[in-house]
């Protein structure tokens, strides 16, 4: 079935530094993508997303960019604060919005 | 901004106890998902609803548990005979019908701990 594999963490940051997050995704048709981020102690929250091959997704500094010839949607941020410190998920769901489905998760520590 | 309400926010149970997770989707939603997070690991599907019935679920999703709309603005997770591994996060989420820009709109989550 659909699935996505994102980079595992942790992953400890200073604060300033660029940040990257790779997921990469398997679908049969033609899938949305999302982030989801997981402050702590809270509940899910969708950070951006994209529905179609070259979209870009952003919210917050954040950027991920939907490639459909490496599978990808890497997410970006130039310049992470302290306040980002989070769980980030990247998922898929089909195009219906339906069978959304979730990677690993990639734990964020940012450092003063 | 509408969201998704789920209760409690934790929950300690006895194993072999009954318990039920409450959820009040968003009121215009009719889609309706349980996702389950064992702590540190990844975000599992469980069940999807509409229409009053269930229309996906997933190999976790066995007889111990089902799920209900009791009335207008309730849904439910319920697990019969909980186990130690039934301790996690358990998500609820709701969506528009048909494809929809904005994603699923997760609750705060219960953490289910199962002594």
């Amino acid at each position: 079935g659909d699935s996505v594999t994102q980079m595992e963490g942790p992953v400890t940051l200073s604060e300033e530094a660029f940040l990257t997050i790779n997921c990469t995704y398997t679908a049969t048709g033609y899938p949305s993508l999302f982030w989801y981020v997981q402050y702590p102690g809270e509940g899910l929250q969708l950070l951006l997303k994209a529905t179609k091959a070259d979209d870009k997704g952003s919210n917050k500094g954040f950027e991920a960019t939907y490639r459909k010839e490496t599978t990808s949607f890497h997410l970006e941020k130039g310049s992470v604060q302290v306040s980002d410190s989070a769980v980030y998920f990247c998922a898929l769901s089909d195009r219906n919005n339906n069978d959304m489905r979730f990677g690993a998760g990639t734990r964020l520590t940012v450092k003063p | 901004e509408p969201e998704v309400t789920q209760t409690p926010s934790h929950q300690v149970t006895q194993m072999g106890q009954e318990v039920i997770l409450r959820c009040v989707p968003i009121s215009n939603h009719l889609y309706f998902y349980w996702y389950r997070q064992i702590l540190g690991q990844k975000v599992e599907f469980l069940v999807s609803f509409y229409n009053n019935e269930i229309s996906e679920k997933s190999e976790i999703f066995d007889d111990q548990f089902s799920v209900e709309r009791p009335d207008g603005s309730n849904f439910t997770l319920k697990i019969r005979s909980t186990k130690l591994e039934d301790s996690a996060m358990y998500f609820c989420a709701s969506r528009e019908t048909g494809p929809s820009l904005s994603g699923y709109t997760f609750g705060s989550g219960t953490r289910l701990t199962v002594v």
